[in-house]
């Protein structure tokens, strides 16, 4: 599975916006971007992925550039509740294969 | 949705005793799932991918005679930390398969917090 490059962390006022960005240039074709994100002491939990079209469901859009070295994750309006640890993480869709966590961006929401 | 559970969600024990979790698909059949250990501050690490009836699959250098794994079921996987040590203590997190409806993903569970005294 390719690699992915997230920053460290993030801070994001509460309301905003939160935009997430990952890098993947050596994603294959037929790699998806999977988001999931850690709240402390959870388990992941599944955000959204995407092969090559823009994605949106209740929790986020997915913006998958057009080249596919990388993507943005978007919380349109960010709460207390999503200061969280976001992975992004690039493998072949619909096989059920493990997951190789990076070490993620740890995203703090400010009153 | 697809819902896995995890029991104990901690546990302290005493260093060389043995510690079993356990990792249960509530409303779907997994035939594989897969068992994560967390330390703190850092990201998750796959220790292996356990398939229902058959041997586990191990990462390279996690001891396979120390983390013994068991998928019985099509719905239970056990992870044993046996003889534990004080090193052994992290946050462990199964994931199962979902082959269900055509959507074949994995769904992670909350997670047990291991302490070893």
């Amino acid at each position: 599975d390719a690699k992915t490059t997230q920053p460290t962390s993030m801070d994001c006022a509460e309301g905003r916006a939160a935009n997430l960005p990952c890098n993947h240039s050596t994603i294959s074709g037929n790699e998806y971007v999977y988001w999931y994100r850690q709240i402390h002491s959870q388990g992941p939990q599944y955000i959204i992925h995407g092969l090559k079209n823009n994605e949106t469901n209740e929790m986020a859009s997915l913006i998958i550039t057009e080249d596919r070295k990388s993507s943005t994750l978007i919380l349109p309006h960010a709460t207390l509740r999503d200061t969280a640890v976001y992975y992004c993480i690039v493998r072949v869709a619909n096989t059920g294969n493990q997951f190789y966590f990076g070490t993620g961006t740890s995203l703090t929401v400010i009153p | 949705g697809a819902v896995v559970s995890q029991h104990p969600s901690w546990v302290i024990c005493k260093s060389g005793t043995s510690v079993k979790i356990e990792c249960r698909s509530l409303d779907f059949q997994a035939t594989t799932m897969f068992w994560y250990r967390q330390f703190p501050k850092q990201s998750l690490m796959l220790m292996a991918t356990s398939n229902e009836g058959s041997k586990a699959t191990y990462e390279q250098g996690v001891e396979k005679d120390k983390f013994l794994i068991n998928h019985a079921s099509l719905t239970l996987s056990t992870l044993t930390v046996t003889s534990a040590h004080p090193e052994d203590s992290s946050f462990y997190i199964c994931s199962a398969r979902s082959e269900v409806a055509g959507f074949n993903e994995q769904f992670f569970g909350p997670g047990t917090r291991l302490t070893v005294l």
